[in-house]
């Protein structure tokens, strides 16, 4: 059974990065055909899609973060991660990684997600 | 981007009773080509990550009770709890995966009354 653990720093300043693993066990990060995901939840605006990668390292991005996104893999440790710069105070959430489903290689939902690690932003 | 609203923000069900949650989007999710709705439903319980329970609409994921079940096509959606229990206890989104970047409900929280 697949599962999904985030992990990083709970605090980060203003201005700096934000960067996030996540480590995939019961099933292969290159094998399948998945979109690796990262997504957002806050009280305010609720469950936001980050952005995704492929086994091939095709990314997407949310046009709202792209200019500061990027999604890479890891597949010698079976992990991929997240970098989002220049985070502000509206970047604080609670942060997701997901393995996304797909049958027509391209659209997909979401199964399973990790536990979430809320991360804020403040100095 | 494609808006989902879901309704209504709360509801509050009797145990053994029925739980109904709309979903609308902005635009159609059907794809004609392969008459499939790009719709998912998740529930997340309080401290838990969002759990999948349906996808194309209506189809119940692997092990989840069939209680639950999903309608709708286009634009309007339901999802249909028939029977509420206890642990049905959560908020339930709505989620198209049609176009990018896909998009959620705001979310419909499902109490015991």
């Amino acid at each position: 059974q697949v599962q999904l653990q985030e992990s990083g720093p709970g605090l980060v300043k203003p201005s700096q990065t934000l960067s996030l693993t996540c480590t995939v066990s019961g099933d292969s990060i290159s094998g399948g055909n998945y979109y690796w995901t990262w997504i957002r939840q806050t009280a305010g605006r609720g469950l936001e899609w980050i952005g995704r990668i492929k086994t091939s390292g095709t990314t997407n991005y949310n046009p709202s973060l792209e200019s500061r996104v990027t999604i890479s893999l890891d597949p010698s440790k079976n992990q991929f991660s997240l970098m989002l710069s220049s985070v502000t105070a509206a970047d604080t959430a609670v942060y997701y990684c997901a393995r996304g489903i797909t049958v027509v290689d391209f659209n997909n939902w979401f199964d399973p997600w990790g536990q979430g690690t809320l991360v804020a932003v403040s100095s | 981007d494609i808006v989902m609203t879901q309704s209504p923000d709360s509801l509050a069900v009797s145990l053994g009773e029925r739980a109904t949650i709309n979903c609308k989007s902005s635009q159609s999710v059907l794809y004609y080509s392969n008459n499939h709705n790009y719709l998912a439903w998740y529930q997340q319980r309080p401290g838990q990550p969002p759990k999948l329970l349906i996808y194309w609409a209506s189809t119940r994921e692997s092990g989840v009770p069939d209680r639950f079940s999903g309608s709708g096509s286009g634009t309007d959606f339901t999802l249909t709890i028939s029977s509420l229990q206890a642990e049905d206890v959560a908020v339930y989104y709505c989620q198209q995966y049609y176009t990018l970047p896909w998009t959620f409900g705001q979310g419909t929280k499902v109490e015991i009354k």
